[in-house]
């Protein structure tokens, strides 16, 4: 058990509706990833958040959208759903600290598996 | 921009094989993190190791054991004497620390089936 919980599982849904993903973070981790996992694309990067502010961009369509709260859980909202968004998504927190910096390892959750059909 | 190749896509072996699992990364960085991930049927992603740029040692660790050579920009996995539980898929990675991000850049993983 990584100790990042992600919510839900499993999800089935339309094209063009939207989702919201949710993770928790590692209890003291202050910066949280998220990633998707598709078959041909491999684990991209999407966002990073540390303590609440975006640190950096991936490779985030702008029909996707994320936000860390002041309790540091995360949601990944994707609308618009298409086909091609179906994959597992992957959120990963990091115990950064308070000098900003990682210690190198990320722990990641189960992931959510998005279908859209 | 940072890179990791893993140009083994799929690999099969019998129990009780010793296998390798390559990895070739390009970095521009002198300071960077390597690590290699295990992502069982069950789909969670696990941590294996972390390697600084600046420890060349060899690591082992039970049946795995990594190498880590600079000057091939290479840090490759075996996995000595193979278990069925072995089978996943194995991610490479690096980190990327531009724009003061630390986030890790994958390779494309390699299948690894573990016959009885």
């Amino acid at each position: 058990d990584s100790g990042v919980t992600q919510t839900p599982k499993h999800l089935i849904t339309a094209t063009g509706q939207r989702v919201t993903l949710r993770c928790s973070p590692r209890s003291g981790d202050l910066s949280v990833y998220w990633y998707q996992q598709s078959l041909d694309q491999g684990l991209q990067f999407l966002i990073q958040y540390y303590n609440g502010e975006e640190r950096a961009k991936g490779n985030i369509l702008e029909r996707f959208s994320a936000q860390q709260f002041p309790d540091l859980h995360s949601e990944l909202n994707l609308s618009s759903l298409e086909l091609g968004d179906s994959a597992l998504y992957f959120c990963a927190s990091s115990g950064t600290g308070t000098s900003g910096k990682n210690t190198g390892e990320l722990f990641f959750g189960e992931g959510s598996r998005l279908t859209v059909l | 921009a940072q890179k990791v190749t893993q140009a083994q896509t799929e690999i099969s072996v019998v129990e009780k094989e010793d296998v390798t699992l390559d990895c070739v990364y390009e970095t521009r960085d002198t300071t960077y993190y390597l690590f290699w991930y295990k992502q069982p049927p069950s789909g969670e992603l696990v941590f294996l190791i972390r390697r600084n740029s600046f420890d060349e040692q060899n690591e082992i660790s039970g049946r795995y054991s990594w190498n880590f050579q600079k000057s091939t920009s290479s840090f490759n996995f075996t996995i000595t004497a193979s278990q069925v539980v072995d089978s996943a898929v194995y991610f490479c990675a690096l980190s990327d620390v531009q724009g003061g991000s630390e986030k890790l850049v994958f390779g494309k993983g390699t299948k690894l089936t573990v016959n009885p």
